[in-house]
């Protein structure tokens, strides 16, 4: 086990709100990833880090930003949430091997 | 648009037969190719790689077959089981980001 810990694991919240989704390690890897996953487009890549305070964009960055002040902690927030960002959201690190170690995932859920 | 193209979306394979999911890609700078296993309410995890160096992988019953030339790959399990019934997603790395396939659901009957 990479000791990777995602939360919160469910979150409903509604349109306008700000949300933020932690994502912890224990192993102090270097990088750290944010996809959201969703029927028919698989998993997709919207930011990631290359260490504390070094982010970068995915595939579908717009409408979220990330902060990373510690090795330890990846954050992604959602400034004004949409009904399009409901989803499920997964932190993953990447280890040694150069795999990338998925966590548990985060449901969130805007009405 | 999609760097990574998979097909087929679902699968239905009897116990003991053969499952073929076939990813394609674009970009020739991609040097790695995992294949991703996914339960339901879990995280993906990964099941078998391949870098383009070599055309074919095997580990137990999952095999890699990579064409560089065509830009394919897919995987192939052998002898299918029920316990394989799951979402596979191939994924092709570069500059640090892996990028994924839409996925296939596999289900497995006995």
């Amino acid at each position: 086990d990479a000791g990777i810990t995602q939360s919160p694991r469910h979150k409903v919240t509604e349109t306008g709100t700000p949300v933020t989704l932690r994502c912890h390690q224990t192993e102090n890897h270097r990088y750290m990833y944010w996809y959201r996953q969703d029927p028919g487009h698989g998993l997709r890549l919207i930011h990631y880090s290359y260490g504390v305070k070094d982010t970068d964009k995915g595939e579908v960055s717009d409408g979220y930003s990330v902060s990373r002040s510690k090795t330890e902690d990846f954050l992604l927030t959602l400034e004004s949430a949409t009904s399009s960002q409901t989803s499920v959201y997964f932190c993953a690190i990447k280890i040694a091997t150069g795999e990338l170690f998925f966590g548990e995932g985060s449901r969130l859920t805007v009405l | 648009q999609q760097q990574v193209k998979q097909s087929p979306q679902s699968l239905i394979v009897q116990k003991g037969g053969i499952s073929i999911i076939n990813c394609a890609y674009e970009n020739t700078a991609f040097d790695y190719f995992p294949w991703y296993q996914q339960f339901p309410g879990k995280g993906p995890a990964l099941l078998i790689a391949i870098r383009p160096d070599v055309s074919e992988k095997k580990e137990g019953r999952f095999t890699i077959s990579f064409n560089k030339s065509a830009k394919q790959f897919s995987l192939h399990i052998m002898d299918s089981q029920p316990g394989d019934s799951a979402t596979y997603f191939c994924a092709a790395s570069g500059a640090d980001k892996l990028i994924f396939g839409t996925g296939t659901r596999l289900q497995v009957f006995p």
